[in-house]
């Protein structure tokens, strides 16, 4: 399969831990982008990455929020202290650089802050 | 950044052409216009992107007028599985090296009645 995968897909936490997610990008896709999504809204955009490079962070939620993606490959999506607002699915997408504007969305992380 | 604003739900007939039209009054020059299809529980998934006048892909055509301060997607013989929430994007040029409108609006949800 070459879609964008996430892991995990679910995840319970108590608040004020930190918790950590992964995205696998589809090979070759040299953008990759962090949402957020609560319950009957849109995609909320974070962050975003081309390769290496994390050329947009602005909309992240908050300074506990922050995401890294070390070799231009997988990224990690890293909330630190979690609180109950934090309760969310978390999506990634990635995009090729033939096609910038055309992403494609990972199943997303469900996070449950307790 | 421009705004989205689209119907909250729209509800159709097997078989008939479905249009949701999004407007977006403060576009820049450079965005383009994307839309999405989301099923409960899955990330978004592409559908169509434009710039002007009309795109055509396999499943939806897209309108725009000369203005582009809004755009109409075209669903022609909807079914039952075409039941989802679409949204429309308004995405500057990623390739500037800056996502800029990179948040969804709060979508239409279209539902298709047997």
């Amino acid at each position: 399969d070459t879609g964008v995968s996430q892991d995990p897909r679910h995840k319970i936490t108590k608040r004020g831990q930190n918790v950590t997610f992964r995205c696998d990008p589809i090979s070759e896709h040299n953008r990759l982008y962090w949402y957020r999504q609560t319950l009957g809204q849109g995609p909320e955009f974070l962050t975003y990455f081309q390769n290496e490079a994390q050329l947009e962070k602005s909309r992240l939620l908050s300074d506990r929020f922050s995401a890294e993606r070390p070799k231009g490959s997988f990224s990690t999506l890293e909330i630190q202290r979690t609180e109950q607002g934090d309760s969310a699915m978390y999506l990634c997408a990635s995009s090729p650089r033939t096609r910038p504007n055309e992403q494609f969305f990972g199943p997303g992380t469900r996070l449950t802050v307790l | 950044l421009a705004k989205t604003t689209q119907p909250i739900s729209m509800d159709s007939y097997e078989g008939q052409e479905v249009n949701i039209t999004c407007s977006h009054n403060n576009i820049a020059t450079n965005d383009y216009i994307t839309w999405y299809q989301q099923f409960p529980s899955q990330g978004p998934r592409f559908i169509i992107q434009g710039y002007k006048t009309k795109v055509t892909n396999e499943v939806a055509s897209l309108f725009i007028p000369a203005d582009r301060k809004s755009s109409t997607l075209s669903l022609p013989r909807v079914s039952l599985s075409d039941t989802a929430v679409y949204y429309c994007l308004v995405v500057g040029l990623i390739s500037s090296g800056s996502a800029r409108q990179l948040t969804f609006g709060s979508g239409t949800q279209l539902t298709v009645l047997p």
